[in-house]
């Protein structure tokens, strides 16, 4: 089993739908880390939590430490929201154990 | 711009042939590392670096060898490349609490 599952592993929406990639471990971390990859492209880290929920724009994330367990939401997803997201906890020394990835295409 | 610079962005090299990845950063970050990302594995941990001087292997450190001697810098080597180190290497820095930083990766084939 590995340390840090996310699902759906493919998520396909219409443009304007509210999206919810989840993520769990099963490890003790210090911090978790939503990161999105466009298609080719380099990695970009959206948020790093360690508590509670934070807001970027149209993005928001949570996190329930009890629960080991984080979403990543978008709200009026556009097609420019295309692409990779993964989530990864921080262990020791500062190294990241990272999920899958879920991959998402918003259509227009 | 400040962050994480990778050189080359490509490269192809033949089996057996040796070269060295750089990975420069200039927001003074202690720790850095390298990653590979393959199809459906995800991204992997080849070596990692908390200080300069220091250099500690990862989850796929076999085939690659690293080198901190500047704190900006961190340089990964494959001193005889094989088909199965094909792969887009990505280097990343960070600082105790704050996010990580990643370049824009390496699309390395071995043939």
């Amino acid at each position: 089993k590995n340390e840090v599952e996310q699902s759906p592993q493919n998520l396909t929406a219409q443009e304007g739908e509210f999206i919810t990639i989840n993520c769990s471990y099963s490890v003790g971390i210090s911090a978790l880390h939503w990161l999105q990859q466009h298609p080719g492209g380099g990695i970009v880290s959206l948020f790093m939590l360690s508590s509670g929920k934070k807001k970027h724009g149209r993005l928001i994330a949570t996190i329930n430490i009890q629960e080991k367990h984080s979403s990543l939401h978008i709200t009026a997803s556009h097609p420019r929201d295309s692409a990779v997201y993964i989530c990864a906890v921080r262990e020791g020394a500062q190294k990241l154990v990272f999920g899958q990835g879920t991959r998402l295409t918003i259509n227009p | 711009n400040a962050g994480v610079t990778q050189t080359p962005k490509f490269r192809v090299l033949k089996t057996g042939q040796s070269m060295t990845l750089l990975c420069a950063q200039d927001m003074n970050h202690e720790y850095m590392y390298w990653y590979r990302q393959d199809p459906g594995m995800g991204l992997r941990l080849i070596h990692y670096s908390v200080g300069e001087g220091t250099t500690a292997k990862g989850e796929v450190p076999d085939g690659y060898n690293v080198s901190r001697l500047k704190k900006q810098n961190f340089l990964l080597g494959l001193e005889s490349a094989a088909p199965s180190q094909t792969s887009v290497y990505f280097c990343a820095s960070t600082q105790t609490g704050q996010g990580y930083t990643f370049g824009s990766g390496t699309r390395l084939t071995v043939v």
